[in-house]
């Protein structure tokens, strides 16, 4: 079975700290997202990366950046956080059939 | 650009009720499409796929049909149960440069009731 880990389920920030959200896989998949998912608004892509190093915007990159140094991990980076960043952070591996698989997700919010 | 329309929520029925989720999409191209749910607490797991035209998935006693002459691709089950209980999101997926990303519905809260 696919495994998706994520650093933190809840998480508690205060307005301005930076803020990072940790995504592990335990395979050797190239392609790599993070979204957040508001209610209403479904999921909205952040950031993919297809390789190590290797990273392109989604539909909402605004505030965020990432980091990809290993291949197994992939992480969403807050540099200054704000209340509008308060949200579930989901991210994901893509398998080779293109399907995508979760991890359970980071509630974050920023006070 | 590429977008999907789910049906709004919320969706409550009673047990052994038939289900349906309406899903149509919007793509340039030929995409594949995908229904993924979300229980209480989790992340999104891949509920069924469909690749092409006419293909259907199935899973967990779920289908879903892909109609490319209505662009749609509705979710269906002939009697939901209390464990049905959970947010459903369509998608779909097409290539684009280095990566093939999705694109999700807003997602349908469904309830089912003992």
């Amino acid at each position: 079975d696919v495994k998706v880990t994520q650093s933190s389920r809840y998480l508690v920030k205060r307005t301005g700290e930076k803020v990072f959200l940790e995504c592990v896989q335990d395979m050797d998949h190239e392609n790599m997202f993070w979204y957040r998912q508001d209610p209403g608004l479904g999921l909205r892509l952040i950031y993919f990366s297809y390789d190590v190093k290797m990273k392109e915007k989604g539909d909402i990159p605004e505030g965020y950046s990432v980091s990809r140094e290993k291949k197994e991990r992939f992480s969403l980076i807050l540099e200054s956080a704000s209340t509008n960043q308060t949200s579930m952070y989901l991210c994901a591996l893509q398998s080779g059939s293109y399907e995508q698989y979760f991890g359970p997700g980071t509630r974050l919010t920023v006070t | 650009g590429n977008s999907v329309t789910q049906m709004e929520g919320p969706v409550t029925l009673s047990e052994e009720a038939f289900l349906t989720i309406n899903c149509t999409y919007t793509a340039t191209g030929y995409p594949s499409l995908f229904w993924y749910v979300q229980y209480p607490g989790e992340g999104l797991q891949l509920l069924l796929k469909a690749t092409k035209a006419d293909d259907k998935g199935s899973n967990k006693g779920f289908e879903a049909t892909y109609r490319k002459e209505t662009t749609s691709f509705h979710l269906e089950k002939g009697s939901v149960q209390v464990s049905d209980s959970a947010v459903y999101f369509c998608a779909l997926s097409l290539s684009s440069g280095s990566a093939r990303q999705l694109t999700f519905g807003s997602g349908t809260q469904l309830t089912v009731l003992p």
